[in-house]
């Protein structure tokens, strides 16, 4: 495709389970970004990829909280044990030049 | 501690009339500033840009101004339309640092009526 892709689109978990998400970036771009955006907040880095590895981690909550990157292209975004705090869209983008970013739809994660 | 902000939550405007959203930062280090377009159930979507050695960028209907001594960016729309209507984030980058990850602020709703 020629946008940035993610799935589920929606996910409902219960407490404690662990869930996985994935953004598929635009091919080619090799800096790739994850967001969270809680309700009615603004949009929250978790951690950025440059290639496969991750120069920054910094935005990630909690050690429940893990990412990958792999062959320069899909990612993956781990919670485990979730919490009913950790409920928000969880967006992914991509970028070729650094400064613009292309964003996929999100992941609406719910914890009941 | 917001080194991004939008402080307006919400705008409303009547269809043919000029938006402006507003948006202040703290960080004299950011360089590079972004507006960001977002609709109901999806992505943001990237809208206009200034760099910080301009005061101005303009592209259509959108135009971006800088006043570096204020800290402080505004995105005008004119004239606005019905289909302006949606969330609209400012972001900052700091270039120097290298690793452009933008500082989002918390968003603007913008309602544009017929």
């Amino acid at each position: 495709g020629a946008g940035v892709s993610q799935s589920p689109s929606n996910k409902v978990t219960e407490k404690g389970k662990d869930v996985e998400l994935r953004c598929d970036p635009i091919s080619g771009h090799t800096a790739l970004y994850w967001y969270r955006q809680r309700l009615g907040q603004g949009l929250e880095f978790l951690i950025y990829f440059q290639g496969n590895s991750a120069p920054d981690k910094s935005g990630l909550p909690s050690d429940r909280f893990s990412a990958e990157r792999t062959g320069e292209s899909v990612s993956t975004l781990t919670i485990q044990r979730t919490q009913q705090e950790d409920s928000a869209v969880y967006l992914c983008a991509s970028s070729a030049t650094g400064n613009e970013q292309f964003f996929g739809p999100g992941t609406r994660l719910t914890v009941l | 501690d917001q080194q991004v902000k939008q402080n307006s939550p919400s705008l409303s405007v009547q269809e043919g009339r000029i938006s402006i959203l507003n948006c202040d930062y703290t960080n004299s280090m950011f360089d590079y500033f972004l507006w960001y377009k977002k609709y109901p159930a999806e992505g943001p979507t990237f809208l206009i840009s200034i760099s910080s050695i301009k005061d101005k960028n303009e592209d259509g209907r959108f135009t971006v101004f800088l006043n570096k001594s204020a800290k402080h960016l505004s995105l005008h729309i004119v004239p606005s339309q019905p289909g302006d209507s949606a969330v609209y984030f400012c972001a900052a980058i700091g270039t120097s640092g290298g690793s452009y990850i933008p500082t989002f602020g918390r968003g603007t709703s913008l309602i544009v009526h017929p």
